[in-house]
């Protein structure tokens, strides 16, 4: 069964501290993994997809790597704007569709 | 750029009634999937269709059926209702043959309270 940790659950940062997010995973065999963002209320936003180990991808103050067993999510010099709810998901090789399975999210909060 | 639209947004119903959710995927778009999030947790998969046929079946009650139509719009039918039903359901979409990855985009959801 696939599966997906993030950690940690909740994060609080000032404007302008950098941190990682994490998202440990175990799927026989990895299609792709997925960050996205969610607002409360909202449907989630499409941030990275990696694909193999040692890829990485930026966007703005977002750095997501990825190695065989986890994917970190870089934040750097935060804004509070930034604060949202982050989701990690895997798609795994062996599923006959597309289906995610997600982590529980980390929730950060940016304070200005 | 066009997103995921999802009727309605707010759905109000009692228990034991039925609900129909629809989801209309970005232009293109040939695959539609729905995820169902209780309070506090995270999106869980329910099912998805690929060219109208269902591609891959998850945690969906047997409540539950859904179809996707000809213009590749979809429709989640939910029967005898249970207060436990009461989430938000989002619908995503993606472009590509089945069991690719390609990213998959949702739309802003139906918040669904059953009282």
């Amino acid at each position: 069964e696939d599966q997906v940790t993030q950690s940690p659950e909740a994060l609080r940062l000032q404007e302008g501290e950098s941190s990682s997010l994490n998202c440990s995973y175990t799927v026989s065999g990895l299609r792709g993994l997925f960050w996205y963002r969610q607002d409360p209320g909202k449907g989630p936003e499409f941030l990275f997809t990696l694909y193999s180990a040692g890829e990485e991808k930026e966007k703005e103050r977002l750095k997501a790597t990825l190695t065989k067993k986890e994917s970190f999510l870089h934040i750097t010099a935060p804004k509070p704007e930034d604060s949202a709810t982050y989701l990690c998901a895997v798609q795994a090789e062996e599923t006959s569709g597309s289906r995610l399975t997600f982590g529980e999210g980390t929730q950060l909060t940016v304070n200005p | 750029a066009a997103g995921v639209i999802q009727s309605p947004r707010h759905l109000i119903k009692e228990k034991r009634e039925t609900a129909t959710l629809k989801c209309y995927p970005i232009p293109r778009h040939d695959t539609v999937y729905w995820y169902q999030q209780g309070p506090g947790q995270d999106p869980q998969f329910l099912i998805s269709f690929y060219e109208k046929m269902q591609s891959d079946k998850g945690s969906i009650p047997d409540r539950f059926s859904a179809q996707q139509f000809s213009d590749y719009h979809s429709e989640l039918n939910m029967s005898s209702l249970e207060l436990g039903d009461s989430a938000l359901y989002f619908c995503a979409s993606s472009l590509g043959r089945q069991g690719s990855s390609y990213e998959q985009y949702f739309g802003p959801g139906t918040r669904l309270t059953v009282t």
